[in-house]
């Protein structure tokens, strides 16, 4: 079945790159997301990739695709204290609808 | 333009009663979808909503249901709880099926 993995924590220091990385299972899957949850909070969307597309750019977020090991990742550049939060890989439940598959999240912590 | 509300924030009921969450999506969005997050099990899907239709449904017992309105306002309901189901329940809506998702803060739900 469908399955999305991801690594359960990071530790980086402030000003550092910060990268996640994500393996899925369903190589249907039209879009894979990034999601990022603060304490007490709901799931706030980052950034996504269409699946026929490599990389995805979008400010100190850079998105990379790599369909045929099905891995995806996440990398923040100069990364803040306020970047702490668990990071959500998801894709596409099936083609037919929006509903998503997450992972477990990876807790990323920031030093100063 | 106002996210996606859901009401009540806080919830605490017993075992064996039942439950009604509400979520009101983004201003135009038609799609809801509901998941569960909790600390073992991370993000579920429950079920996603589309023109009051059900089109999809998670691996959840027939206890959770849910609808539709016409406005695209959608309720969960829960019959007979269980300690289980103690959770986070997020909401998301999309403009329409296949699109980006946007996450409501949740309703924290308690069974004592």
């Amino acid at each position: 079945g469908e399955d999305v993995e991801q690594s359960l924590f990071l530790s980086v220091r402030e000003g550092d790159s910060s990268v996640i990385n994500c393996t899925y299972t369903d190589s249907s899957s039209t879009y894979l997301y990034w999601y990022k949850q603060e304490p007490g909070a709901g799931l706030q969307l980052l950034t996504y990739i269409f699946s026929n597309m490599d990389m995805k750019q979008d400010q100190r977020l850079t998105v990379l695709l790599n369909k045929k090991d099905k891995h995806l990742s996440l990398r923040i550049a100069d990364t803040q204290t306020g970047d702490s939060a668990i990071y959500f890989c998801a894709e596409t439940f099936n083609q037919a609808g929006t509903a998503l598959i997450f992972g477990k999240g990876t807790t990323l912590s920031v030093s100063s | 333009k106002a996210g996606v509300t859901q009401t009540p924030r806080y919830l605490i009921k017993t075992r064996g009663q039942q439950v009604t969450l509400s979520c009101s999506p983004i201003s135009g969005h038609r799609s809801v979808s509901w998941y569960q997050q909790t600390p073992g099990q991370g993000l579920q899907f429950l079920f996603e909503y589309f023109s009051e239709t059900q089109r999809n449904k998670g691996n959840f017992p027939g206890r959770f249901s849910g609808r539709q309105f016409s406005n695209s306002r959608s309720e969960m309901n829960v019959s007979t709880l269980e300690l289980g189901d103690s959770a986070l329940y997020l909401c998301a809506s999309s403009w329409t099926v296949g699109n980006e998702q946007f996450f409501g803060p949740g309703t924290r739900l308690t069974v004592l």
